[in-house]
């Protein structure tokens, strides 16, 4: 059963620690996208990956958000320095993302993340 | 850019009643278009879609028709259940390069027995 995998399910951390959340996109997959949902903002798109190649990372605060595909089965998003208002869920979902792919994307459970 | 708006909840229902969630969007090209639906607890999964002007997306009694000429993708159902009560997000997907996909905020569905 194919699915996409996110660690940890639960993060508590302090400010100014260091966060890292990873993502196992399902096997075959090219796009991989990061979202971060909270109850004011709703689902906003962080940034996405084709074929390992940073597309579109402009919803990202860049001064302490990254995010690096390292191989294709991994994708990692990371927080230096955390602050409160980083605490959110943060989302990945992963695509076929080549030529007579409909778009539809395979969500991860999510990482619930609380800075305190 | 592209965006997607949505009828703002919470919309509650009784059990049986017929439901309809609005949603328009603003792109450019020929998107596909989604609607996801989310679980407390869980992440998103795919509830229907259409990839064309006039396709009917349809699943689990829930249907919705890719309306280009008034760029709407309004979701419906004849007869809600209580396990239908979720949150619904319509969603596009540029069919190109990436296939960046955008939601829009959500709207959450109470349904009563």
């Amino acid at each position: 059963d194919a699915r996409v995998t996110q660690t940890p399910r639960h993060k508590v951390t302090e400010m100014g620690q260091e966060v890292t959340m990873r993502c196992q996109p399902i096997l075959g997959h090219n796009t991989v996208f990061w979202y971060r949902q909270t109850m004011m903002q709703g689902l906003e798109l962080l940034a996405y990956f084709r074929n390992r190649a940073p597309l579109d990372d402009s919803g990202m605060p860049k001064d302490r958000f990254s995010a690096e595909m390292p191989d294709a089965t991994l994708a990692t998003l990371k927080i230096q320095p955390s602050e409160p208002r980083d605490s959110a869920v943060y989302f990945c979902a992963s695509g076929l993302g080549y030529r007579g792919d409909t778009g539809e994307l395979f969500f991860g459970e999510g990482s619930r993340l609380t800075v305190l | 850019g592209n965006s997607v708006t949505q009828m703002e909840g919470p919309v509650t229902l009784s059990e049986e009643a017929f439901l309809t969630i609005n949603c328009t969007y603003t792109a450019t090209g020929y998107p596909s278009l989604f609607w996801y639906v989310q679980y407390p607890g869980e992440g998103l999964q795919l509830l229907l879609k259409a990839t064309k002007a006039d396709d009917k997306g349809s699943n689990k009694g829930f249907e919705a028709t890719y309306r280009k000429e008034t760029t709407s993708f309004h979701l419906e159902k004849g007869s809600v259940q209580v396990s239908d009560s979720a949150v619904y997000f319509c969603a596009l997907s540029e069919n190109t390069g990436g296939f960046k996909t955008i939601f829009g905020a959500g709207t959450r569905l109470f349904v009563k027995a």
